[in-house]
Order: structure tokens, then C-alpha cells, then sequence
């Protein structure tokens, strides 16, 4: 299971309230990354890391904030989420090219935004 | 730009008939391209990728650099196979690579 967890797996939670979903990895990889899956849109880049205080934003960030201070976690936060924020969110890492560049995903984090 | 299109949202076949799942990208020099699958409210799984060239559950995929495609094919079709399918593009850009997918076609296989 590439050692990456998600929590939580589930959460229902109101609009302008902070969430913040967090990514645990095992593997000591270097790279993360945060996705969102949409109906008609696969997976989007949000944010991703490069190493530990070292992120930058993918192609929807806007709304989200991450940050990585140790080299297994990477955490998600929506500071004040919106029903366009319902969405399941996949962690995924990646060791980068000297294990072949493969990114390896988590199970996903189902979020509702009412 | 670096783009990923799946024409097919959805692709729906008899068990024992072939399957073609098409893919097409846009993007300047080699790409690195892969195949993912995800069951039903599960993790998305490495399925293929082509600089592996191999065959994973009977799947094969092969790189058209000509046609910029990289269409995930099988000979005959399993119940199990129903799934939806991301091809997907290594990207560089910034400090690291990143995947960009595709929107996905969801294969239901009919018995």
C-alpha cells in the first residue's frame, strides 16, 4: 500500500470553517503532492512538496495552504472551506527518478462542505 | 502546454470483446506516460507505465510519439477490468515532476 495514509478518511464539516487534512507517508520519499478528484475533471494538482519546508502550488490552488515540516507529513488546510471545496482528496508521494518517478497515492479523503 | 485527453468518459464492452481505452497528450520533448486504474471508492493504482514496456493484467500500452498517443489496449475484456482508467503525463516543471492526468473513462465491462 506504498505506506501512505490519509486522515481523516471522511469528514462533513460547515462552509467557513478551517479543515485541515493531513498525509503520513512511511516511505521517506521526497516528494508529495495533494490531488483533488472531480467528476469530470480527474485528478488536479493543488499543491506539492519537494522536500521538508520546501512546497509550491499546483494548478487549482487557490483556497488551500499546505505545509511540511517533517519529511513524513504533509498537511492540507482549507482555511475557510467552500461548497466548491467538496471534492475527494488523494496524497500521493513520490521518491523522484531514482525509483523510477512512479507516484504512489493514498486511499483518499472524502470531504463535504454544507 | 503539457495536456492529457481522454475522449471516451465512458467505454462500455461484453466480456470477451477488446478493449481500447484512447489517450492523447500534448507536450514538448520525451514524455514519460502512464496508465492508472482505480476500482470502485478506491486508491488510485499504477496499472502501466511505457518506458516499463510491459503487460499488466492483460493490459498492454505502447507510446505513438507520431500520433502523441498512448492508447491502453486488451484482447479480451474481463468483468473485473470494469474500472476508471487515467492515463497520465510526467511533467516538469518548477522544482519537481509532476502527473497530469487525464479526465478518466470509466470501462464497464458487461457479462
Amino acid at each position: 500500500d506504498a505506506g501512505i495514509t490519509q486522515s481523516p478518511r471522511h469528514k462533513v464539516t460547515e462552509t467557513g470553517t478551517p479543515v485541515t487534512l493531513r498525509c503520513h507517508q512511511t516511505e521517506n520519499h521526497r516528494y508529495m503532492y495533494w490531488y483533488r478528484q472531480d467528476p469530470g475533471h480527474g485528478l488536479r494538482l493543488i499543491h506539492y512538496s519537494y522536500g521538508v519546508k520546501d512546497t509550491d502550488k499546483g494548478e487549482v490552488s487557490d483556497g488551500y495552504s499546505v505545509s511540511r515540516s517533517k519529511t513524513e507529513d504533509f498537511l492540507l488546510t482549507l482555511e475557510s472551506a467552500t461548497s466548491s471545496q467538496t471534492s475527494v482528496y488523494f496524497c500521493a508521494i513520490s521518491g523522484g527518478q531514482g525509483f523510477g518517478n512512479t507516484i504512489y497515492f493514498g486511499e483518499g479523503s472524502w470531504l463535504t462542505v454544507v | 502546454a503539457q495536456r492529457v485527453t481522454q475522449p471516451e468518459k465512458l467505454l462500455s464492452v461484453f466480456k470477451g470483446a477488446p478493449v481500447e481505452l484512447k489517450c492523447n497528450y500534448s507536450y514538448s520533448g520525451s514524455p514519460e506516460l502512464f496508465w492508472y486504474v482505480q476500482y470502485s471508492r478506491q486508491r488510485l493504482q499504477l496499472l502501466l507505465r511505457h518506458i516499463s514496456r510491459e503487460s499488466i493484467k492483460g493490459f498492454t500500452a505502447d507510446l505513438n510519439k507520431g500520433e502523441t498517443s498512448f492508447h491502453l489496449k486488451k484482447p479480451f475484456a474481463q468483468e473485473e477490468d470494469s474500472a476508471m482508467y487515467y492515463c497520465a503525463l510526467m511533467g516538469y516543471g518548477g522544482a519537481t515532476n509532476k502527473l497530469i492526468f487525464g479526465t478518466g473513462t470509466l470501462l464497464a465491462v458487461q457479462p
